[in-house]
């Protein structure tokens, strides 16, 4: 069945530096990747999403990469803060057509360090 | 975003029992799912709740165990039946407005969850 591994698990960074995290799918058909930051407590909350069409997005801090081809996208973190201390996952959609379903990954725990 | 809100917030309830979880949403949305978080674990899609029909679940999860309702546009309930205490979970409703082409994804918003301990 559909798959995506996410990596690392945990992740601590000092603040002001960059975090990166990668994700990985098995369904060639997936076109669209949302990133949820959760923290403790908290439902999952959207921080930046990107469709097939394109290959990177850009939202201030936050930049999300998608290589189509070896089906991985990640994401990037500039200029890291305590407030972006959470657990991070991403998903990708369950096949190409609008079924609206997710299939997320494991989950990054990062920790921003002052 | 939708404002999504579920009830109840948590429950701690006895094993054998059922418990239904309430999600409602303040404007109509096309998609609705139910989503179960086991602690410290990722988000596992238990089924798509389809408005006026019998919802579909994903592998592992059965309408008996999970039953789920969707009487309109923007209300779902979802039952978790004869718990025991492997059921003992966050379990969160999603939902998707449409707000673009139908050939894109839409962005998915999740409700505050029900945390759900069962002894």
């Amino acid at each position: 069945g559909e798959n995506v591994e996410q990596h690392p698990s945990t992740l601590s960074v000092q603040e002001g530096d960059s975090a990166v995290i990668k994700c990985t799918y098995s369904d060639s058909a997936s076109n669209y990747f949302p990133w949820y930051k959760q923290e403790l407590g908290k439902r999952p909350q959207l921080i930046i999403d990107i469709r097939s069409n394109v290959g990177e997005k850009k939202d201030q801090r936050i930049a999300v990469t998608l290589n189509k081809t070896a089906k991985h996208f990640s994401l990037h973190i500039t200029e890291t803060q305590p407030e972006d201390s959470a657990v991070y996952f991403c998903a990708a959609s369950i096949g190409s057509s609008n079924t609206g379903k997710l299939i997320f990954g494991q989950g990054t725990t990062l920790q921003v360090k002052p | 975003s939708a404002v999504i809100s579920q009830k109840p917030s948590r429950d701690i309830c006895q094993r054998g029992t059922s418990l239904t979880i309430q999600c409602q949403v303040d404007s109509q949305v096309t998609m609705m799912f139910w989503y179960r978080q086991q602690p410290g674990q990722s988000l596992t899609l238990i089924a798509t709740a389809n408005q006026g029909s019998e919802a579909t679940y994903e592998s592992g999860f059965v309408i008996d165990k999970f039953p789920i309702s969707r009487p309109n546009l923007t209300f779902s309930t979802l039952t978790v039946s004869n718990m025991s205490p492997e059921d003992s979970s966050i379990y969160l409703c999603s939902v998707v407005r449409l707000a673009g082409s139908l050939l894109t994804h839409n962005e998915q918003f999740f409700g505050p969850g029900t945390r759900l301990t069962v002894l």
